[in-house]
């Protein structure tokens, strides 16, 4: 069964310094992988995708993420925060299910808390 | 830019009740599904639905929980007796297709069960 580890449950940073958030996951094939953000009261916003190709991708608001099939890792990356990015931030990996249609499987959250 | 809508927002309801939770996903999308976080923990799959039947569905999904799309635009999930623990925030999705395309979440219903 395919699982999703985000070992931070809280990151806290300034705002304009880097930022990495871990993801690894667990999956049999080869994974598809996402990110999503979401805000408070909000629902999850996809921020970007790896389907197969370039193994580092490049997503909306700046974030970043490459897909290391050796660590089975998936980290996202943004190298200078903004105060608006402050949120929960979840890493999903998709599967095929025999009814060919994509499931999801979430992480736990990283929430991110910006510092002015 | 096209989005999937779903309603109410916030729904309150007595330990028993039905309820019926409404999604309108993007119009040209052919994949659809329900997820839901119970407070602090994961966002959870509970069913897929697929040429109007479900594809797929989590253990999770018992018999309280029902899918339906009763006509070419709503995608609803009914929940027949409520009980405390169904309590949560519920997502839907859909995706225009399953090999290639990402979920569209909604901005979620939220449910509490007294």
């Amino acid at each position: 069964a395919q699982s999703v580890t985000q070992p931070d449950i809280h990151i806290t940073v300034s705002e304009g310094a880097s930022l990495e958030l871990r993801c690894n996951y667990s999956y049999g094939a080869t994974p598809y992988l996402f990110w999503y953000v979401q805000s408070p009261g909000q629902g999850l916003q996809l921020l970007l995708k790896y389907f197969s190709g370039d193994t580092l991708v490049q997503g909306i608001k700046g974030f970043e993420a490459e897909f290391k099939r050796s660590q089975s890792s998936f980290n996202l990356r943004k190298p200078s925060v903004h105060w608006s990015d402050a949120a929960e931030y979840f890493c999903a990996v998709g599967s095929i299910s025999s009814g060919s249609a994509r499931q999801l499987t979430f992480g736990s959250g990283t929430q991110l808390t910006v510092l002015p | 830019e096209p989005e999937v809508t779903q309603t109410p927002s916030h729904q309150v309801t007595q330990m028993g009740q039905e309820v019926i939770l409404r999604c309108v996903p993007i119009s040209n999308h052919l994949y659809f599904y329900w997820y839901r976080q119970i407070l602090g923990q994961k966002v959870e799959f509970l069913v897929s639905f697929y040429n109007n039947e479900i594809s797929e569905k989590s253990e999770i999904f018992d018999d309280q929980f029902s899918v339906e799309r009763p006509d070419g635009s709503n995608f609803t999930l009914k929940i027949r007796s409520t009980k405390l623990e169904d309590s949560a925030m519920y997502f839907c999705a859909s995706t225009q297709g399953a090999r290639t395309g990402e979920l569209f979440f909604g901005e979620g219903s939220r449910l509490t069960v007294l």
